[in-house]
């Protein structure tokens, strides 16, 4: 049983599209974590929600708590954004998503 | 700041053996939490320790251990290695404000251990 759900696993946009990444959790949580992580690169911490939407730049994250649902949107998306997408809950351990690999083509 | 320092970067060790792993956290972050990454099961959590004391553990059998040190640096030790423990293995260290469990994971760039 996989305590967190992500889709897609596999994106390919172009160059300036909107991008949309879901997470489900089955779980309680004290917040919800979105990770970024590149090729050979470490791990990047994108945001952290306990609720409602943040916003850093090109990046949108949002949270649904009833629905236990979570999404990670990027705007005008860049060939820089090719990376695998984490989200992992927080609960009384962390649990984590397969990740979504995407990949921007110029 | 320093970020999360992790060392050894590389370990290649045979099964059997046991391996220790260094996580150095940035300064002021009192919580340090493990975790193991593998292409066929991702990223899965470990434990996590804040002021010396296991707070959570993950799924993972005894052979995984881990400790933290009065200055947070924590350490995390496999014994018995066997084939399938062959991964990345990922610190983060996380800085809590009284009163609040939730904060940001920064994450080292972690040891890749190779069991032969």
């Amino acid at each position: 049983k996989n305590e967190v759900e992500q889709s897609p696993q596999n994106l390919t946009a172009q160059e300036g599209e909107f991008i949309t990444i879901n997470c489900s959790y089955s779980v309680g949580i004290s917040a919800l974590h979105w990770l970024q992580q590149h090729p050979g690169g470490g791990i990047v911490s994108l945001f952290m929600l306990s609720s409602g939407k943040k916003k850093h730049g090109r990046l949108i994250a949002t949270i649904n708590i009833q629905e236990k649902h979570s999404s990670l949107h990027i705007t005008a998306s860049h060939p820089r954004d090719s990376a695998v997408y984490i989200c992992a809950a927080h609960g009384n351990q962390f649990y984590f998503g397969t990740g979504t690999s995407l990949t921007v083509i110029p | 700041k320093a970020g999360v320092t992790q060392t050894p970067r590389y370990l290649i060790k045979t099964r059997g053996q046991q391996v220790t792993l260094s996580c150095s956290p940035i300064s002021g972050h009192r919580s340090v939490s493990w975790y193991q990454q593998t292409p066929g099961q991702g990223l899965q959590f470990l434990f996590e320790y804040f002021s010396e004391t296991q707070r959570n553990k993950g799924n993972f059998p005894g052979r995984f251990s881990g400790r933290q040190f009065s200055n947070s640096r924590s350490e995390m030790n496999v014994s018995t290695l066997e084939l399938g423990d062959s991964a990345l293995y990922l610190c983060a260290s996380r800085e809590e404000d009284p009163g609040s469990y939730n904060s940001p994971l920064h994450f080292g760039n972690g040891t890749r251990l190779t069991v032969t």
